[in-house]
């Protein structure tokens, strides 16, 4: 079945604990991305990925890192996680850069960060 | 969301037909996506509009008018499944996808 899949679903965690959540997509898709979602605010982009070794800003990349080793997986780091990072945190993939209008997405991570 | 204005919630009856407006900054615009995300649930694509005019797909159709910065989405013969949160999304020039706010659609039966 072609899916994203996200590890873990669920995350509560204390301030500056550094922590990784993992995305991996089996569809060969190029570009991978990862939003947070928080009330009122819809779905922000803090990172993307046209293809392996090729990572960019969205629009709210502090305080977090990605990195794109392998094609399948896009891994989110939270370094030093802080209170205002809590939030439903979605990853996302399509075929490639041209086709981001349809990206396919995970079932998300809810992360609290007491 | 930035740069997407859509209306926050509409309610409608069930069977009925329901528009949700979407505007949106032209800077950069490549077409304008629609999502539709269920409480709890990852958001899933429903259309994509680069040109003027009205996708249909079944009982939902998008269309965009790309002089007025102004897209909607239909969805005719409501059913309470499509009681749910909906995205308008433009895909921009630097190869990412902005997000409204989102449009909470509540289906009465």
């Amino acid at each position: 079945e072609a899916q994203v899949t996200q590890n873990p679903r669920y995350l509560i965690t204390v301030t500056g604990k550094k922590l990784t959540v993992t995305c991996s997509q089996n569809m060969n898709h190029e570009y991978m991305s990862w939003y947070r979602q928080d009330p009122g605010l819809g779905l922000r982009q803090i990172y993307y990925s046209m293809n392996v070794e090729v990572t960019d800003k969205g629009d709210v990349p502090e305080g977090y890192k990605v990195s794109r080793k392998e094609k399948r997986n896009f891994p989110l780091i939270l370094e030093s996680p802080s209170p205002n990072q809590t939030s439903l945190y979605f990853c996302a993939s399509s075929l490639s850069g041209t086709s981001i209008s349809q990206q396919y997405f995970g079932p998300g991570t809810r992360l609290t960060v007491t | 969301g930035q740069s997407l204005e859509q209306p926050s919630e509409v309610t409608a009856v069930e069977g009925a037909i329901v528009q949700i407006n979407c505007t949106y900054q032209t800077s950069g615009f490549y077409g304008l996506s629609w999502y539709q995300q269920h409480d709890g649930g990852a958001p899933t694509f429903l259309s994509y509009n680069a040109l003027d005019g009205l996708e249909e797909t079944g009982r939902f159709s998008s269309f965009l008018s790309r002089s007025d910065s102004y897209g909607y989405l239909l969805l005719q013969e409501l059913q309470m499944k499509d009681s749910a949160s909906y995205f308008c999304a433009r895909m921009d020039s630097s190869y990412k996808l902005i997000f409204g706010s989102g449009t909470r659609l509540l289906v009465r039966p």
